[in-house]
């Protein structure tokens, strides 16, 4: 299994409070991504990285944001959380942003906005 | 944007049957489509991809096809088994953009004994 590990993997918290998510990987690659899942959407990219302080955004941004201060971690950040944002967050890595790089995911946190 | 529906939603076979989900897409620039397989509790997991130049594509008892005139594109499971029970997504991508992945809504499929 691709080194990747996501903290905290549970998390419950209330409207308007700060959350933030960790992705941290041994594998030295330059490309993480954070993706959401919800039931009927499938899995859609918030933001991605595309190397060290380097960061766009995805199709679902709005009230996120995240910071990559070294190769290794990936943070995503919910500066006032609500309701909607209530979903399953995964993080992932790839070495090429080419056809055929293969995503690989962690296992998920899942977040729960009251 | 690209977008990616997939159909059934939900899909239960009998073990030996095969199965097959079917995906299409908007994006006529779209040129990446890989399937991927996720159990319960963990994150999804690449098990075949499909670049537009390839019509089909196989791997033991999974199997992809690609039209593109048509835009869609379909994941085949062969001799099913109950370990195959899971949520397979698939999704698309374009040039050089490849792990920005537009996913379908995913198939949750149940393989009976």
């Amino acid at each position: 299994d691709a080194g990747i590990t996501q903290s905290p993997r549970h998390k419950v918290t209330e409207t308007g409070t700060p959350v933030t998510l960790r992705c941290h990987q041994t594998e030295n690659h330059r490309y993480m991504y954070w993706y959401r899942q919800d039931p009927g959407h499938g899995l859609r990219l918030i933001h991605y990285s595309y190397g060290v302080k380097d960061t766009d955004k995805g199709e679902v941004s709005d009230g996120y944001s995240v910071s990559r201060s070294k190769t290794e971690d990936f943070l995503l950040t919910l500066e006032s959380a609500t309701s909607s944002q209530t979903s399953v967050y995964f993080c992932a890595i790839s070495e090429t942003s080419g056809m055929g790089g293969e995503l690989f995911f962690g296992e998920g946190s899942r977040l729960t906005v009251l | 944007g690209e977008n990616v529906e997939q159909h059934p939603s939900t899909l239960s076979v009998q073990e030996g049957d095969s199965a097959v989900i079917k995906c299409t897409y908007s994006d006529s620039a779209s040129n990446y489509f890989p399937w991927y397989k996720q159990e319960l509790g963990k994150g999804p997991q690449l098990i075949i991809d499909i670049r537009s130049n390839v019509g089909e594509k196989k791997d033991q008892r999974i199997a992809v096809t690609l039209n593109k005139t048509a835009k869609h594109f379909s994941l085949h499971i062969t001799e099913t088994q109950p370990e195959d029970s899971a949520v397979y997504f698939c999704a698309a991508s374009k040039g050089n953009q490849g792990g920005k992945l537009i996913f379908g809504q995913g198939t949750e499929l149940s393989v009976k004994p």
